[in-house]
């Protein structure tokens, strides 16, 4: 398996809803991260999970709140949402000391936020 | 702070023609470059990476880059374009002592290909 999955694809929200977006992979990867991406832009770090445990907060507003209850699996939950948190949220993965392996993504979750 | 400059925003390309996309990094002793692609609404794929050796890398789909450590540069090449090819593309760096997770990206070349 030399997949990341996430869930769900698509995902509308209004501003007051929780919602949270799921990430998994059975590659035997101990780093684990978010990013976000804008329409027409790079996609940007948010955090970074190493052995299960944040290693890198890039400031991230609290309404963003990770988790990552074992080595395959990472969440984001969501809470209290703005219109321009809307973008495609990216998990990724990769060996511990990831600048040397390389990243795999996985397809994203595209997020709008009403 | 490390960069990495990828000159050209968009290039379209004919269909069969080659294709050279531009991208520079921020000079560091100890650098991993690669390339990524994505589709519309779809997450990054890896092309190709650098890590060390051979200066000329190939990846999938028949695409190939070059690293060139006197220019600072790692441009992606290929000999003959298919219209499935049509897509943005990311040039990436990460730096040794930077972070063992940080991954410096370009802005992105959409890429495309003319029928």
């Amino acid at each position: 398996d030399t997949e990341v999955t996430q869930t769900p694809k698509h995902l509308v929200m209004g501003m007051t809803n929780k919602k949270s977006l799921k990430c998994e992979q059975h590659m035997g990867h101990r780093a684990m991260y978010w990013y976000k991406q804008k329409a027409k832009k790079p996609p940007e770090l948010m955090f970074v999970y190493s052995y299960e445990k944040l290693s890198i907060n890039e400031s991230v507003p609290s309404r963003f709140s990770p988790e990552c209850p074992n080595s395959s699996l990472l969440n984001l939950h969501l809470h209290a949402l703005q219109p321009e948190d809307s973008a495609l949220y990216l998990c990724a993965s990769s060996q511990v000391g990831g600048q040397s392996y390389g990243y795999t993504f996985g397809s994203g979750t595209r997020l709008t936020v009403v | 702070a490390q960069s990495v400059t990828q000159l050209d925003s968009q290039v379209p390309v004919f269909e069969e023609a080659p294709v050279e996309l531009r991208c520079n990094y921020s000079s560091s002793v100890s650098v991993y470059l690669f390339w990524y692609v994505q589709y519309p609404n779809q997450g990054l794929q890896l092309l190709l990476k650098y890590l060390s050796g051979s200066t000329l890398v190939k990846g999938i789909n028949g695409f190939e880059a070059e690293f060139n450590k006197s220019q600072t540069s790692f441009h992606l090449r290929k000999p003959s374009v298919h219209i499935s090819d049509t897509a943005e593309y990311f040039c990436a760096a990460s730096y040794s002592g930077a972070g063992s997770y940080q991954l410096t990206f370009g802005k992105g070349t959409k890429l495309s290909v003319i029928p």
